[in-house]
């Protein structure tokens, strides 16, 4: 049963323009969301996070949405850039039990 | 750079031979979880652990599979007798004490191929 879910496995955006990527969850007992990149060969990295407290959060280009009731969040990239091709993780955090669970991934190719 | 670090990279087995991947965490932190990601799949829970102490095995497949973080050393991931569908990428983390955002270190991982 997946609670964390990125519906999309890939998506392509030109240089320059907004890459959006989406994930729903099913547990309403998460409390914090995070976005992690991942390169070819290298582990993952933190990209940015949420609270369930707020419904945005911003870091430079990247800023991630939540919207609760729909239990939904995205991350948008603007604008979008070579290296922002990679796999992005969206994961979530119930604070009960400290576990981070993680969605399937949305490889983002920047197209030039 | 005292990241995360796991080690070997990649480690090749035969069919029913025992694979050990080891883990060593950021330099001050006291958990570690273990990740598996299989191809085309997402990064999937396995175990959560402190030293001496295992939190969270949820994840854990219930045979052949063990995890441990002694008060020395690194944290080691075991299969025994390893099956082909055990190849995957084996991705360790650790997490710094409460309050901070970032919440996951990630090491570069180990790619277990089983022949």
């Amino acid at each position: 049963d997946q609670q964390v879910k990125q519906n999309s496995p890939s998506l392509s955006v030109q240089e320059g323009r907004i890459s959006i990527l989406n994930c729903d969850y099913t547990n309403s007992m998460f409390d914090y969301f995070l976005w992690y990149k991942k390169y070819p060969a290298e582990g993952p990295t933190f990209l940015i996070s949420i609270s369930s407290i707020k419904d945005k959060n911003e870091d430079g280009r990247f800023t991630v949405f939540l919207n609760k009731s729909a239990k939904h969040l995205s991350l948008h990239i603007v604008p979008s850039q070579p290296g922002d091709s990679a796999v992005y993780f969206c994961a979530a955090e119930n604070n009960r039990d400290d576990k981070i669970i993680f969605g399937k991934g949305t490889r983002l190719h920047i197209l030039p | 750079n005292a990241g995360v670090m796991q080690n070997p990279r990649h480690l090749v087995r035969r069919r029913g031979q025992e694979a050990r991947l080891r883990c060593s965490p950021m330099k001050g932190h006291s958990h570690v979880y273990w990740y598996r990601q299989l191809p085309e799949e997402g990064l999937k829970f396995m175990v959560y652990l402190q030293k001496e102490n295992i939190i969270d095995e949820s994840g854990m497949p219930k045979e052949r599979f063990s995890a441990e973080f002694p008060k020395e050393g690194p944290s080691i991931l075991r299969i025994q007798q390893v099956v082909r569908g055990d190849s995957a990428a084996y991705f360790c983390a650790s997490s710094p004490p409460a309050g901070t955002n970032e919440k996951l270190f990630f090491g570069s991982g180990t790619q277990l191929s089983v022949l």
